[in-house]
């Protein structure tokens, strides 16, 4: 069962706050982050993990909640880098990631 | 470091054709994955190998599709034959070590277009 990421879409302004959610009908042992831009590839931005432990490598704020298998990501103070598409992967076995459809960011100046 | 690399980043056949679909990962990365993405849809699974071995085929979608890992190396994904539906954008990831709380790097993406 893919995860399901919501809001679709988001355009923002330069400066301004968005949420990203993620989340799952079934128990999760992560969350994982990717941002992707046109034709490139996705970038890894983080991984929750059970127990509160987090892993990335950008200034990017999220968070998970184990009982109710949701994870938001959060875009403060955005700029217009945080422009793409952001998937969200969970992960519940061996490393077979299930992604959400994506959220598309537009950041306008 | 180099990431993981993805050859050709773009493929136009006919259907009945046959297609094969390269990855290498980064260096020193035992484990590899082939996702794909189908116009406006999710990423898929479709397996995971662990040095040469398959751990996981199980979003292979048919026996049309064929994922080697000779030497435990790069990875090719043939697609034989080819049919319309196989069409989508194929990505190839790797880890170091593997597991879900592992990160994995992402190639570029090979954008299959089967007409």
């Amino acid at each position: 069962q893919q995860p399901v990421q919501s809001p679709q879409a988001v355009i923002l302004r330069e400066g301004e706050d968005a949420v990203i959610n993620c989340s799952s009908s079934k128990a999760l042992y992560s969350v994982h982050w990717y941002r992707q831009k046109h034709g490139e590839a996705p970038v890894f931005l983080m991984i929750l993990l059970k127990g509160g432990e987090q892993k990335g490598h950008e200034k990017i704020s999220a968070s998970f909640n184990e009982k109710k298998q949701q994870s938001s990501l959060y875009l403060t103070a955005s700029q217009l880098s945080y422009s793409g598409t952001y998937f969200c992967g969970t992960g519940r076995s061996w490393g077979k990631l299930q992604f959400g459809a994506g959220t598309q960011v537009v950041v306008t100046p | 470091e180099a990431g993981v690399t993805q050859f050709p980043s773009h493929s136009v056949i006919e259907k009945g054709q046959t297609v094969t679909l390269r990855c290498d990962p980064i260096s020193g990365h035992d484990n590899l994955y082939w996702y794909r993405r189908v116009m406006g849809k999710e990423i898929k699974f479709l397996l995971h190998f662990v040095k040469e071995s398959k751990q996981d085929e199980s979003g292979m979608p048919n026996n049309r599709f064929l994922a080697e890992r000779t030497g435990g190396t790069y990875s090719t994904l043939k697609v034989q034959p080819a049919e319309l539906e196989d069409s989508g954008v194929y990505f190839c990831a790797s880890s170091l070590q593997g597991g879900a709380n592992n990160e994995q790097y992402f190639g570029p993406g090979t954008r299959l277009t089967v007409t």
